[in-house]
């Protein structure tokens, strides 16, 4: 079956540097990766997602890459703030499957 | 308002006693899933649901059981607690490849 890898298991950045999470997966046959934040104590929460037909995608400061060929994906913050610090998942979703897998999580944490 | 609505928040129960987490969706989401996590740990898939009286074990062995009679309601039992079990558990559901929106939560303690 599907097998997630998440790296870094944490991060540590300066405020308003860049931040980036590392994700491979197994099965090529996998058409969908989206990313997850959990702030203390709250729900995971989608924050961004791509889909194999697309290489990239921007939301304002957070853009995700995926490269089918080599089976990786990517979370890249920009400017980071304070609030951005909690702990981000990835997963994929092999086509037709009914389940997510989810990476191991990354916990980021914003210095000021 | 259309949400994922997960009852108790908080349980403490003693060691032995049957208890039933309760997850309810008002969005007509088909698809259901409950998993297990340690606070800002892996998620861990423990069982889903396709649909009414369809039920699959996830990837994490469990001693919980689920039903699925009625498309918004995923209630999760565990027959006889023990500390094991501590831990938070979290709802999630989603209507065919959209996206998976998580309940809050319940927060587990057997002592």
């Amino acid at each position: 079956g599907e097998n997630v890898e998440q790296h870094p298991s944490t991060l540590s950045v300066q405020e308003g540097d860049s931040a980036v999470i590392k994700c491979t997966y197994s099965d090529s046959a996998s058409n969908y990766f989206p990313w997850y934040k959990q702030e203390l104590g709250k729900r995971p929460q989608l924050i961004i997602d791509i889909r194999s037909n697309v290489g990239e995608k921007k939301d304002q400061r957070i853009a995700v890459t995926l490269n089918k060929t080599a089976k990786h994906f990517s979370l890249h913050i920009t400017e980071t703030q304070p609030e951005d610090s909690a702990v981000y998942f990835c997963a994929a979703k092999v086509q037709g499957a009914q389940k997510l897998v989810f990476g191991q999580g990354t916990r980021l944490t914003i210095n000021p | 308002e259309a949400d994922i609505y997960q009852t108790p928040r908080y349980l403490v129960i003693g060691t032995g006693k049957k208890i039933t987490l309760e997850c309810s969706q008002t969005m007509g989401h088909d698809k259901m899933y409950w998993y297990q996590q340690d606070p800002g740990m892996e998620l861990h898939l423990i069982h889903y649901s396709y649909g009414v009286n369809s039920t699959e074990k996830g990837d994490l062995s469990s001693e919980s059981t689920v039903s699925r009679i009625r498309t918004e309601h995923f209630p999760l039992t565990l027959e006889s607690a023990r500390p094991s079990h501590t831990s938070q558990y979290l709802c999630a559901s989603k209507l065919g490849t959209d996206t998976q929106y998580f309940g809050p939560g319940t927060r587990l303690t057997v002592l």
